[in-house]
């Protein structure tokens, strides 16, 4: 069982829709979760953190975390062209980070 | 978030040779890592350049292959040596200011290409 997973996608969403990015982990006891979107031919950049249950928001983008279930999701809303990129998730217990493969998502106009 | 830089940007090596990697952070850092990102796949941890003493590597990942040195709070090189075709790939910096929150923040990256 991968420690990450993610479904790989392609996702294609049209222009202002909600894209819905889920990622599920296998380590029980980690703590910190992120999710980085990641251009082509560029590195990870993270946009967003989460460490408790329950959901974040940062502008367009709300991250959900269930610790019971295993399961981090990330929602962007209004999605643009721009927002096609891959999306990594990652997981994080004691500086011990692992990446899910990402998730290629494309916004048509 | 700390300013990272990485040289060279892209190489292009010959089987058998070594190239060390660079990595400049513009403040002093706790954490600093190095990964690499092959063809269309994500991220694997090579290991964690700890300041002052040897690096910690991840299981499949060994100091003979990919030695590391990180002098400084600011500084670390990675050296992939006695490359092969498979080596080819990117290699990444990140770095993480704050353990307590434990976001990791990436250079840019280096291209590599092994002929």
């Amino acid at each position: 069982q991968k420690e990450v997973e993610q479904n790989s996608g392609p996702l294609s969403v049209p222009e202002g829709a909600i894209a819905s990015l889920n990622c599920t982990y296998s380590d029980r006891v980690s703590q910190s979760f992120f999710w980085y979107r990641q251009y082509s031919g560029k590195s990870p950049e993270l946009i967003m953190s989460i460490y408790s249950n329950g959901d974040k928001e940062d502008g367009r983008f709300t991250a959900q975390l269930n610790k019971a279930s295993q399961y981090v999701s990330l929602l962007i809303r209004d999605s643009q062209p721009s927002d096609s990129a891959t999306y990594l998730c990652a997981v994080n217990h004691s500086n011990d980070m692992r990446f899910g493969a990402g998730t290629r998502l494309t916004v048509k106009p | 978030s700390a300013v990272i830089s990485q040289k060279p940007s892209r190489d292009i090596c010959q089987r058998g040779t070594s190239l060390t990697i660079q990595c400049q952070v513009d403040s002093q850092v706790t954490m600093m890592f190095w990964y690499r990102q092959q063809p269309g796949q994500s991220l694997t941890l090579i290991a964690t350049a700890n300041q002052g003493s040897e690096a910690t590597y991840e299981s499949g990942f060994v100091i003979d292959k990919f030695p590391i040195s990180r002098p400084n709070l600011t500084f670390s090189t990675l050296t992939v040596s006695n490359m092969s075709p498979e080596d080819s790939s990117i290699y990444l910096c990140s770095v993480d200011q704050d353990s307590s929150y434990n976001e990791q923040f990436f250079g840019p990256g280096t291209r590599l290409t092994v002929l």
